[in-house]
């Protein structure tokens, strides 16, 4: 049973701490999403990555935030230092592109992340 | 810049009663919309996927519904059941990699 898995499920932390936060994708597929989702702001793009490059990330705070993918199988989300209004779920999600197609998004459980 | 929204917030039905979910969007140059479930304290789980040449997509209880030029999709749900409580959230992939996604619409249906 292939699924997106995200460690860690929950990591409270103190301000000023730097956080990383790690998603498997699903083997074989070829794009990777990062979201994050609060109450006030619903479900953000914060960046995209296809064949490992990173397409998209005009959605993230570019001072703290970074987003890398060092090989197929593992994405990173990084936020140095990391705030109080960084606290929300951050969600992983995988997928399969073929030219200008998108298949469906596949979503991991998300990490609970809650800022002090 | 596109906007997706969805009507109403919240509903609450009784079981058995069939209904309809809204979405509708700005601009009508999308790739593909998608609909997805989302439980409390859980991930997304994807419904239906309606890519931009299609008009509509069934799966089980589950009939959805695109109409481009209009900027609306619809999600059915025939004979619903307390098992259905979940927020169902719509998503609009717009090209250049973006997916854009709704406020979502909490549903709770009683038995």
């Amino acid at each position: 049973d292939a699924r997106v898995t995200q460690t860690p499920r929950h990591k409270v932390t103190e301000m000023g701490q730097e956080v990383t936060m790690r998603c498997q994708p699903i083997l074989g597929h070829n794009t990777v999403f990062w979201y994050r989702q609060t109450m006030m702001q619903g479900l953000e793009l914060l960046a995209y990555f296809r064949n490992r490059a990173p397409l998209d990330d005009s959605g993230m705070p570019k001072d703290r935030f970074s987003a890398e993918m060092p090989d197929a199988t593992l994405a990173t989300l990084k936020i140095q230092p990391s705030e109080p209004r960084d606290s929300a779920v951050y969600f992983c999600a995988s997928g399969l592109a073929r030219g200008t197609d998108r298949d469906t998004q596949y979503f991991g459980p998300g990490t609970r992340l809650t800022v002090l | 810049k596109q906007e997706v929204t969805q009507i109403p917030a919240a509903l609450s039905v009784p079981e058995g009663e069939n209904l309809v979910l809204n979405c509708s969007f700005t601009d009508s140059a999308i790739y593909n919309l998608q609909w997805f479930r989302q439980d409390p304290g859980k991930g997304l789980t994807s419904l239906l996927l309606i890519q931009s040449s299609q008009r509509e997509q069934t799966s089980g209880r589950l009939n959805a519904s695109l109409d481009k030029s209009s900027g609306r999709s619809t999600l059915y749900i025939a004979a619903s059941q307390p098992g259905d409580s979940a927020t169902y959230l719509c998503a609009v992939d717009t090209g250049g990699f973006k997916t854009i996604f709704g406020a979502g619409t909490r549903l709770f249906v009683k038995a």
